[in-house]
C-alpha cells in the first residue's frame, strides 16, 4: 500500500510569491494535518482536517490556510511568502479525527520549500 | 501548557554500546508522551508511546522508554546501537486542540550518531 505522498518534493520561490502544497493520505485515513519543520527543530504543528473540516490551528499567521477535499487529500496555501518561511513542511494522515490521544500519525517524507 | 525538553542536541555512541536519549516534560495534566526517528530525506516515524498503564514502554526496532512522574522524565533507550539507528530523535507530548482533536508539540529533537 502506497503511504503518504507529498508533492512537490522541493520547491524555490521568492519573496511574496504564493505557494501551495500537496497531500495524499493513505488510503481509509480521513484525517490530515500539517507541521512546519524549520532546521535544526521539531516539527511545529500547522493546521488538521477531519472529514474536510478544519480540527485544529496552530499558531501561524491568516497567510497559512488548508483544505481538504472530498478524496480526504489535502492543499496547504503560504501567501505572502516570508523568508522564514523555509522549510520542510510534513504532511500527517490517521484513520480518525485524532480525538483519540493515542492516534497513530502517519508522516509523509515532506516538501522542502526555499524561499530566496 | 503541555511541552518536552530534549537534553542534548546531539549524542555519540559507538556501535555496541547503551543508547540513551533524554526528554523531560511539562504538563499540567497526566501527559501522554511519544517518540519518534526521523531518518534523513523521510518523513517521522512513531518509535513508541506511552497513554496509560505499563510506565515501561517498549517500541519498535528494540528502543523501549520509562514514564517517571517523579521526575518528570521519558528518556529513549537501547542496549546495543546498531549503525542503521542513526537518526533524528523527537520527543513529544499531546495536548487537546479547541476542535476536540490531540495534536503531538514536539521537542527540538537530538541527532544520535554512531561510530563504528
Amino acid at each position: 500500500d502506497a503511504g503518504v505522498t507529498q508533492s512537490p518534493t522541493h520547491l524555490i520561490k521568492t519573496r511574496g510569491q504564493q505557494v501551495t502544497l500537496r497531500c495524499s493520505p493513505i488510503s481509509g485515513h480521513k484525517s490530515v494535518s500539517w507541521y512546519q519543520q524549520v532546521l535544526g527543530q521539531g516539527p511545529q504543528f500547522i493546521f488538521q482536517y477531519y472529514e474536510k473540516e478544519e480540527r485544529g490551528r496552530g499558531n501561524f499567521p491568516d497567510r497559512f490556510s488548508a483544505r481538504q477535499f472530498p478524496n480526504y487529500s489535502s492543499e496547504l496555501n503560504v501567501n505572502a511568502l516570508l523568508l522564514g518561511d523555509s522549510a520542510l513542511y510534513l504532511c500527517a494522515s490517521s484513520l480518525g479525527g485524532g480525538v483519540a490521544v493515542n492516534e497513530k500519525l502517519f508522516f509523509g517524507s515532506g516538501t522542502q520549500l526555499s524561499v530566496l | 501548557a503541555q511541552s518536552v525538553t530534549q537534553l542534548g542536541s546531539h549524542v555519540s555512541v559507538s556501535e555496541g554500546a547503551l543508547v540513551l536519549l533524554r526528554c523531560n516534560y511539562s504538563s499540567s495534566v497526566p501527559p501522554y508522551l511519544f517518540w519518534y526517528v526521523q531518518y534523513p530525506n523521510q518523513g517521522l516515524q512513531l518509535l513508541l508511546k506511552y497513554t496509560t498503564g505499563a510506565t515501561l514502554v517498549k517500541g519498535i526496532n528494540g528502543f523501549e522508554a520509562e514514564f517517571k512522574k517523579s521526575e518528570t522524565s521519558f528518556h529513549l533507550t537501547k542496549p546495543s546501537a546498531h549503525m542503521s539507528d542513526a537518526a533524528e530523535y523527537f520527543c513529544a507530548v499531546s495536548r487537546p486542540a479547541s476542535g476536540g482533536s490531540y495534536i503531538p508539540t514536539f521537542g527540538r529533537g537530538t541527532s544520535l550518531i554512531v561510530h563504528p
